[in-house]
């Protein structure tokens, strides 16, 4: 079965530094999120994409995050300058559809953590 | 505005006993309900999905959902539990934009 891809599994950046995540969605999705989960806390949307543009983002969601889709396969999560409450499991999820009864499949996460 | 309530942040079972997880909605609109299953250092996987076919929704697993209108609610079932099912379960509803919105995830913990 098509599966998302995250990389890399773990990542750890000095406060400060800019980061970027990875993912690669499965192949013929179109629809593509990225969601984060802080230790102890439920999982918060943070940003759609479609159509090579942001459809949606959360408050969380602010100038130090960015989404790329550099090229027909992957799709990115980039902050600035992070910041020690960046500190988090991000997933990236894609769906075939914008429908809302789409279900999203999700990647394993990247674990970012701060110093 | 959508909203999850999953009662309960850990349910222990024996093994072969009734696993039941509890998720309540609220939507402003008729709402699509799924349940994610999260093992151990994994993503999110999905268990079942309800969006207004049958109100009675079987998963993966064993697993099975109920969707009711009149209590908003979304519990998940399993009538006999295995020590593999041990893991975090999600519910999460969708808005009309198509983002999930979770619950805050109850840990399912399975005793032998």
């Amino acid at each position: 079965e098509p599966e998302v891809t995250q990389t890399p599994s773990h990542q750890v950046t000095q406060m400060g530094q800019e980061v970027i995540l990875r993912c690669v969605p499965i192949s013929n999705h179109l629809y593509f999120y990225w969601y984060r989960q802080i230790l102890g806390q439920k999982v918060e949307f943070l940003v759609s994409f479609y159509n090579n543009e942001i459809s949606e983002k959360s408050e969380i969601f602010d100038d130090q995050f960015s989404v790329e889709r550099p090229d027909g396969s992957n799709f990115t999560l980039k902050i600035r300058s992070t910041k020690l409450e960046d500190s988090a499991m991000y997933f990236c999820a894609s769906s075939g559809d914008a429908g809302s009864n789409q279900p999203q499949h999700f990647g394993d996460g990247t674990r970012l953590s701060i110093l | 505005a959508q909203s999850v309530t999953q009662l309960g942040s850990h349910v222990s079972v024996s093994e072969g006993a009734l696993v039941l997880l509890r998720c309540n909605y609220s939507s402003s609109v008729p709402p699509y309900l799924f349940w994610y299953v999260q093992y151990p250092n994994q993503g999110l996987q999905l268990l079942l999905k309800y969006t207004s076919a049958a109100t009675l929704v079987k998963g993966i697993n064993g697993f099975e959902a109920e969707f009711k209108k009149s209590e908003t609610s979304f519990h998940l079932t399993k009538p006999s539990a295995h020590m593999s099912d041990a893991a975090e379960y999600f519910c999460a509803v969708t808005d009309p934009g198509g983002k999930l919105i979770f619950g805050q995830g109850t840990e399912l913990s399975v005793k032998p």
